[in-house]
């Protein structure tokens, strides 16, 4: 059974940290193309981070460049990001995303189910 | 960063109708426009990708047309389960970036 489990959030302080994890299973995690997708309460959509399949490449949306980062370890079939200097405005779910894309074509599209981060004092 | 902008905000349908939702960028994205399903609860599903191709397991109902900066998702006959929010998103620049949702709701 295909997989992506989210962990790691929680309630955390303005200006702190917190590290997110996405563990894998059921496919091969190292073939994939990951991102970091979140959805502020009520909110929509809104891309935070991608990771090529090696971890060479990397992307992040303006609103969290500098403070979030995204890594990846294949050997372990996980998916990390990092948030540091966090804001009110970061309080969002946080979804694991994979992609597995054959000469641009995507053969498959895997969502984890979430993980919930608040930033509040 | 491309903005994309999605019409109409909320489509108020009844089963059995047809659904017509709408994307529009604020430059060319070629055809690396996706489309997404999200209900209540659930993360999104990818239902089209390159503007027009289903993903795998996606019904026939659900057709997508477009290329440069104009997109249709077309959902051909309403079914209950169709009843969500859905979301367009390009892959043709960094950022990525989603539209703001067009939520299909039941009349």
């Amino acid at each position: 059974e295909v997989q992506l489990v989210e962990s790691g959030g929680g309630l955390v302080q303005p200006g702190g940290s917190l590290r997110l994890s996405c563990a894998a299973s059921g496919f091969t995690f190292s073939n994939y193309e990951m991102n970091w997708v979140r959805q502020a309460p009520g909110k929509g959509l809104e891309w935070v981070s991608y990771i090529s399949r090696s971890g060479s490449s990397k992307y992040y949306a303006d609103s969290v460049k500098g403070r979030l980062t995204t890594s990846r370890d294949n050997a372990k079939n996980s998916l990390f990001l990092q948030m540091d200097s966090l804001r009110a405005e970061d309080t969002a779910v946080y979804y694991c995303a994979g992609q597995y894309m054959v000469r641009g074509v995507i053969i498959n599209d895997y969502w984890g189910q979430g993980t919930l981060v608040t930033v509040s004092s | 960063e491309i903005v994309l902008t999605q019409s109409p905000a909320t489509l108020s349908l009844s089963p059995g109708e047809r659904a017509t939702l709408c994307c529009r960028a604020s430059q060319s994205v070629s055809s690396y426009l996706d489309w997404y399903q999200q209900k209540p609860g659930q993360a999104p599903r990818l239902l089209i990708y390159d503007a027009s191709n289903r993903a795998t397991g996606i019904p026939a109902r659900f057709s997508g047309s477009g290329s440069g900066t104009d997109f249709t998702l077309t959902i051909s006959s309403l079914e209950p389960e169709d009843f969500a929010v859905y979301y367009c998103q390009q892959r043709s620049n960094w950022p990525r970036t989603f539209g703001q949702g067009t939520k299909v709701e039941i009349k």
